[in-house]
Order: structure tokens, then C-alpha cells, then sequence
């Protein structure tokens, strides 16, 4: 089974300044880990994915990732935030392996809105 | 643009009756997922299928069926509506059989009046 927790439901940053959305996991296996970004009325888009190897992933528009497993976290940042950046992130899970339908699903977190000031 | 295509965009309906979702996946994508999202209940599986075969489910109702056709198209079937389903479905869809790079279409939103 798996699990996400996202630590906020909404952040708010000033345009240049760091962005973090936290994000904790639960996993009865090794997991795959994602982090998806929806804009209004928009599906979602990958930003970036852990499936095994380097812990630290780079991603699109300048977000990366760290996965740490001693505290199954999968923290997303991003140094300096853009207007552009405004949109609801989702971190996600999934079974790592390839047995039981378990290793089918996505599982996503509640999401964090981001909001970026001029 | 996602590759992944769904059909109505917008749907509205009374309760009590029948709707079908349509999906096609990104070409050469075996796996197509369903999502369903709500203000209460997030983002949640409903069932993938993949090459034509349910692989895995999650929390689908009965009232709810889905089928992938030999040219592996997608229909969600939401049946005996209630006011509760109101909300926007997703079909996601990845080469494999694992969604480690899925990709999202633009979602179906059902109103339930």
C-alpha cells in the first residue's frame, strides 16, 4: 500500500524567492515518486519523476526534487519563483516492481496551491 | 498538448441517468488510467486497463464500468448518476504497464444536476 502527504495545502512566495512544497510518502515497497503541476482548467503535467538511481531529479521550469528515503521525503523546489509558476502541485506514488495490480495506480496527494507575488 | 485526447470536455446531466467518457491514449500507449477529481476527495484511481485487459483498480463504483477496445480506446461508463459525481475525470495513459510516465488528457467535466 502507499500513501502521499503533501504539508500545505496552499503556499505563497514572492516572485524571486525560493520555492518548497513538501511532500511525505508511505510505501510498503520501493516507490516511484512524481511530481505533477495543473494549471485552471488543465490536466496535469509531469514536472519531473524518481524512478531509481541519482536521489536528486531535475524536472522542467527549473524544479528539482530530492528523494530521501531515511525520511521518506520528496521535497520540490524551484530557487527563484515566477509569476508562470502559479498553479496547484501534486506529488504522487507509485509501487516500484512489476508484480499485483497494486503496481497500477497512482497515488496523489491532496495538492498545494501556489500562489507568487509580484 | 498531452497526446491524450477526451471527449466531451463538458457534459451535464440529470440524475438517475447514463453518460459515456471517451479516451484515446497517446499513440503507441498500452495503459490508459481513470482518474476522478473532486473538491472533497482529491485526485483518485478508478481502474486502468492495459492492451485491452483490466490490470488494476482502485476505488470505482459498481454504478461505474470501463473497457479498452482493440484499438485501445477508452470508455468510462457512469451509470444511475447521483449529485455526487459530479466532478472532472481524467484518462491518463503510459507505454507500459506501470505508470511511470503518464500522460494526462485535459479531463471531462460532469455536472450532475
Amino acid at each position: 500500500a502507499q500513501s502521499v502527504t503533501q504539508l500545505g495545502s496552499h503556499v505563497s512566495v514572492s516572485e524571486g524567492a525560493l520555492v518548497l512544497l513538501r511532500c511525505n510518502y508511505s510505501s510498503s515497497v520501493p516507490p516511484y515518486l512524481f511530481w505533477y503541476v495543473q494549471y485552471p482548467n488543465q490536466g496535469l503535467q509531469l514536472l519531473l519523476k524518481y524512478t531509481t538511481g541519482a536521489t536528486l531529479v531535475k524536472g522542467i521550469n527549473g524544479f528539482e526534487a530530492e528523494f530521501k528515503k531515511s525520511e521518506t521525503s520528496f521535497h520540490l523546489t524551484k530557487p527563484s519563483a515566477h509569476m508562470s509558476d502559479a498553479a496547484e502541485y501534486f506529488c504522487a506514488v507509485t509501487l516500484a516492481g512489476a508484480g499485483g495490480t497494486s503496481y497500477g495506480k497512482l497515488t496523489f496527494g491532496q495538492g498545494t496551491i501556489l500562489t507568487v507575488h509580484p | 498538448d498531452s497526446g491524450v485526447t477526451q471527449t466531451p470536455k463538458h457534459l451535464i446531466t440529470a440524475t438517475g441517468q447514463r453518460v459515456t467518457l471517451r479516451c484515446s491514449p497517446r499513440s503507441g500507449d498500452l495503459s490508459v488510467y481513470w482518474y476522478q477529481q473532486s473538491l472533497d476527495q482529491g485526485l483518485q484511481f478508478l481502474i486502468q486497463y492495459y492492451n485491452g485487459e483490466e490490470r488494476a483498480k482502485g476505488n470505482i463504483l459498481e454504478r461505474f464500468s470501463a473497457q479498452q477496445f482493440p484499438d485501445l480506446h477508452s470508455e468510462l461508463n457512469l451509470s444511475s448518476l447521483e449529485l455526487g459525481d459530479s466532478a472532472l475525470y481524467f484518462c491518463a495513459s503510459s507505454v507500459g504497464p506501470q505508470p511511470t510516465e503518464a500522460f494526462f488528457g485535459q479531463g471531462t467535466r460532469l455536472t450532475v444536476v
